[in-house]
């Protein structure tokens, strides 16, 4: 598929686990963008990579959380020691050039019991 | 203040109204606007850029207002199939292209 890809679409773990989030953007896209979003709120910004570089991580909520893209390509998230308020719809989202119109994958539902 | 704040709604209306949203946001040297869709449990999609100047895609037009700063997205004749959440996003400061949503706008449009 053309699109962005995210897998697992569901995740349930238990708390204390580690989990990894996998994202292979759009070919060709060199912004790549991790977002948060609980029920009832608007996606929140986690971190955003343009190549293999963080440009930005400000989002990230504590050192708990963190992210990879080694070859400017696929993005690994990673979150340590999982707590219940971790429960969320992880989305990652590309675009050809930062700042302009970004492309959401369908999401990683993440579950922690 | 939220770097994007948005009215969340829900905005019920019958099919064929007009309606409109709102939304301001917090830094005066954001660049780009958009306007995305959700639907429920599913991703975010762009419903249209904002410029300057204002724009319109068939029923949908998009205001900005920068002495202001809001943005507004106004539907005419609604269908039941613009049933959804109406995000409203900013480019974040020091253009690190860091892109802000707010909180999203619901929309229930009913026969």
């Amino acid at each position: 598929g053309a699109g962005v890809s995210q897998t697992p679409s569901n995740k349930v773990t238990e708390k204390g686990k580690y989990v990894e989030l996998r994202c292979d953007p759009i070919s060709g896209h060199t912004a790549l963008y991790w977002y948060r979003q609980s029920l009832g709120q608007g996606p929140e910004f986690l971190i955003y990579f343009q190549g293999t570089g963080a440009a930005d991580d400000s989002g990230l909520p504590n050192d708990r959380f963190f992210a990879v893209r080694p070859e400017g390509s696929v993005s690994t998230l990673k979150i340590q020691r999982t707590e219940r308020g971790d429960s969320a719809m992880y989305l990652c989202a590309s675009s050809p050039v930062h700042g302009n119109t970004i492309y959401f994958g369908e999401g990683s539902w993440l579950t922690v019991v | 203040r939220k770097e994007v704040e948005q009215d969340p709604g829900p905005f019920n209306v019958p099919e064929g109204a007009t309606v409109a949203f709102n939304c301001t946001y917090s830094n005066s040297a954001s660049q780009s606007f958009f306007w995305y869709r959700q639907d429920c449990r599913k991703e975010p999609k762009l419903l249209m850029s904002v410029y300057s100047s204002g724009n319109e895609d068939g029923r949908f037009t998009a205001q900005l207002n920068r002495a202001s700063q809001y943005i507004s997205l106004l539907i005419r004749d609604s269908k039941l199939s613009d049933s959804a959440t109406y995000l409203c996003v900013v480019n974040g400061p020091g253009n690190t292209g860091k892109l802000i949503f707010g909180q999203g706008t619901t929309l229930q449009v009913k026969p």
